[in-house]
């Protein structure tokens, strides 16, 4: 039982390229959420993935876009990298929608990301 | 604009005795409270959360006090332990904000044996 896994857990990018961050869960919940943690800003949220089949917005989701392949995989994709979008990524998933105990939100170990 | 501050970016406590990190919110909205250990290289884990019904749950070392007024929340570790060390963010959510979290800067806190 791996939890919550990412890849890659380094990657430097040139301005403008493109990539994709993968992340996989498998035990078998529902929501799944994709988070950026920047020195002294904390962890804020990109998108989440309340259900399989559906997406919505975060706090910070421009220049970004995520797919919910399936109820195990949620991917993070960033179109035209830009030097502010350097930062460390953190997946992660809870078996229902919602921040409450009861649907503790499990993280992956993160992708740290740069963007030169 | 930051819902959720940890004004003390790090904290040195010795062994055995207690640790206190403290956490302000802005938004009256958030009716629940979560406290996340993070170790270097890996993701944040869950640690003790409260609900705002509550103004305080204990989980043997820890110890999680809300003071609804003020807008404030503390966790106290006691005793404080060389493993605790490690990066301690508070979070927040409100049933009206589709219940996503609002994470803290983080404090920084050290346990020196």
């Amino acid at each position: 039982n791996a939890g919550v896994t990412q890849t890659p857990k380094f990657q430097v990018l040139k301005t403008g390229q493109s990539m994709t961050l993968q992340c996989a869960q498998d035990m078998n919940h529902n929501s799944m959420y994709w988070y950026r943690q920047d020195p002294g800003m904390g962890l804020r949220l990109i998108y989440y993935s309340a259900s399989e089949g559906t997406t919505d917005k975060g706090e910070v989701p421009n220049g970004y876009n995520v797919s919910r392949l399936n109820k195990r995989e949620f991917s993070l994709r960033l179109e035209s990298a830009a030097p502010s979008q350097t930062s460390v990524y953190f997946c992660a998933s809870s078996e229902d929608p919602g921040g409450r105990s009861y649907n503790e939100q499990f993280f992956g170990p993160g992708t740290r990301l740069t963007v030169l | 604009d930051q819902q959720v501050k940890q004004n003390s970016p790090s904290l040195s406590v010795q062994e055995g005795r207690i640790s206190i990190l403290n956490c302000d919110y802005t938004n009256s909205m958030f009716d629940y409270f979560l406290w996340y250990k993070k170790y270097p290289a890996e993701g944040p884990t869950f640690l003790i959360s409260i609900s705002s019904i509550k103004d305080k749950n204990e989980d043997g070392r820890f110890t999680v006090f809300l003071n609804k007024s003020a807008k404030h929340l503390s966790l106290h570790i006691v005793p404080s332990q060389p493993g605790d060390s490690a990066v301690y963010f508070c979070a927040a959510s409100s049933q009206t904000g589709a219940n996503n979290l609002f994470f803290g800067t983080g404090t920084r806190l050290t346990v020196i044996p």
